[in-house]
């Protein structure tokens, strides 16, 4: 079964400072993975997704994401984070499963910024 | 012009009630979900149905029944509900069933239960 390891609960950058979220995933294939976004109040929004080719990915809002299959890693990055990106950070994999997709999230990393 | 939308946004009940959630997706997709996040925020897949049919039934318990009446609707009705079905509950649609293709989601509806 696939699993997502997001290690970070709760991250505090300065506005205009670099941002990296973290997220491990556990799968034997290749992988389908996604970023998305919750702001409080909201349902979650798709900011980027790896399926294959090219490991850097461009995502909404500025951010991009790396895939690194010897590390199992697919890691958020925002070179410059602005106060309207506080909000919660969910990594997830997706995988084929009798025909049909299934999705599975990580815990969630809380983006904080402060001025 | 909202893609998916949840009614309502806010539900308040007491236990031992039955309580529906409704749920409708105006992007053409084929596949419809709903989630369950906790007071933790862990998302967790309760349901998913493809063209009106059920292809997903995770481990939830009987008293949670979905319905999908055609392709754009996913309602949730839930029958004496307990204290830990407190929870915010998502609806989200996809293009397919096929792996990959991406979720949008609803924006949520927040049951409390007292």
């Amino acid at each position: 079964a696939q699993s997502v390891t997001q290690p970070d609960i709760h991250i505090t950058v300065s506005e205009g400072a670099s941002l990296e979220l973290r997220c491990n995933y556990s799968y034997g294939a290749t992988p389908y993975l996604f970023w998305y976004v919750q702001s409080p109040g909201q349902g979650l929004q798709l900011l980027l997704k790896y399926f294959s080719g090219d490991t850097l990915v461009q995502g909404i809002k500025g951010f991009e994401a790396e895939f690194k299959r010897s590390q199992s890693s697919f890691n958020l990055r925002k070179p410059s984070v602005h106060w309207s990106d506080a909000a919660e950070y969910f990594c997830a994999v997706g995988r084929s499963s009798g025909g049909y997709q299934k999705v599975t999230f990580g815990t969630g990393t809380k983006l904080q910024v402060i001025p | 012009d909202t893609a998916v939308s949840q009614t309502p946004k806010y539900l308040v009940t007491q236990m031992g009630n039955d309580k529906s959630i409704k749920c409708e997706q105006n992007l053409g997709h084929d596949t419809m979900y709903w989630y369950k996040q906790d007071s933790k925020k862990f998302l967790k897949i309760m349901f998913s149905y493809n063209n009106k049919e059920l292809i997903i039934n995770e481990t939830v318990p009987n008293r949670f029944s979905p319905k999908s009446p055609d392709k754009a609707h996913l309602n949730l009705h839930i029958n004496s509900l307990e204290l830990g079905d407190s929870a915010v509950y998502f609806c989200a649609s996809s293009p397919s069933q096929a792996s990959g293709s991406p979720l949008h989601f609803g924006n949520g509806t927040r049951l409390t239960v007292t």
